[in-house]
């Protein structure tokens, strides 16, 4: 059974700064990954999906990265902003399902 | 419509009554998931719709949990006969076509309350 972990589980960062989050999975038989955002009391918002052929892909600020032969991905988010503020999933993909970590609940403080 | 749509957005029930959480997939889309998320937990996988195939009911908790979908399109996730630990947020989710390399796109949930 894929297990799906995220760390750290929280993180709280001045405004600015760049950071990293992590999510890590136990089976490497992947198709995809996929990044999302999650505000307090609302659904997730798709924010980046890497191929399993793919080592990463950028969007504006944000820049994932996949190693999947050892189980690993990154979120980096460079000058981070308040509005950054959320929890950040990591879900991955080895067919329909979709499997996902508890998240890393980000506080970015001006 | 532009995304996933979800109602209500909040259901708050009585023990013991049954409730129904409505899906509105995004225009096209052939694949439907339903997800539940419980406070402080990850998001905890129900339910599989792809097209006209049978759907994958291995996440549903009990079978006092069902869903349908009509047509290939909206969805109804029932719950009988609630209990207060089914209180979470309902998360429905679509997916363009059988492919597995696309985005899932989430609606905003049904927040639901048993008291």
């Amino acid at each position: 059974k894929q297990e799906v972990t995220q760390i750290p589980a929280a993180l709280s960062v001045p405004e600015g700064e760049n950071l990293v989050l992590n999510c890590s999975f136990t089976d490497s038989a992947i198709y995809n990954l996929q990044w999302f955002r999650q505000d307090p009391g609302k659904g997730l918002t798709s924010l980046l999906l890497i191929q399993s052929s793919q080592r990463e892909q950028t969007s504006g600020r944000l820049n994932a990265s996949l190693d999947k032969s050892s189980g690993r991905s990154t979120l980096y988010i460079a000058a981070s902003q308040p509005g950054d503020s959320a929890t950040y999933l990591c879900a991955v993909s080895a067919g329909y399902a979709l499997n996902f970590g508890k998240g890393t609940s980000l506080l970015v403080t001006p | 419509g532009a995304g996933v749509s979800q109602s209500p957005s909040n259901k708050v029930t009585e023990k013991g009554k049954d409730v129904e959480l409505r899906c509105d997939p995004i225009s096209g889309h052939t694949a439907l998931y339903w997800y539940r998320q419980s406070l402080g937990q990850g998001l905890e996988f129900l339910i599989y719709f792809q097209g006209n195939s049978a759907p994958d009911k291995s996440g549903l908790p009990s079978d006092r949990f069902s869903a349908e979908r009509t047509g290939g399109s909206v969805s109804t996730l029932t719950i009988q006969r609630t209990q207060q630990e089914d209180s979470a947020v309902y998360l429905c989710a679509s997916r363009p076509g059988t492919g597995v390399n696309t985005e899932a796109f989430f609606g905003q949930g049904t927040r639901l309350t048993v008291v």
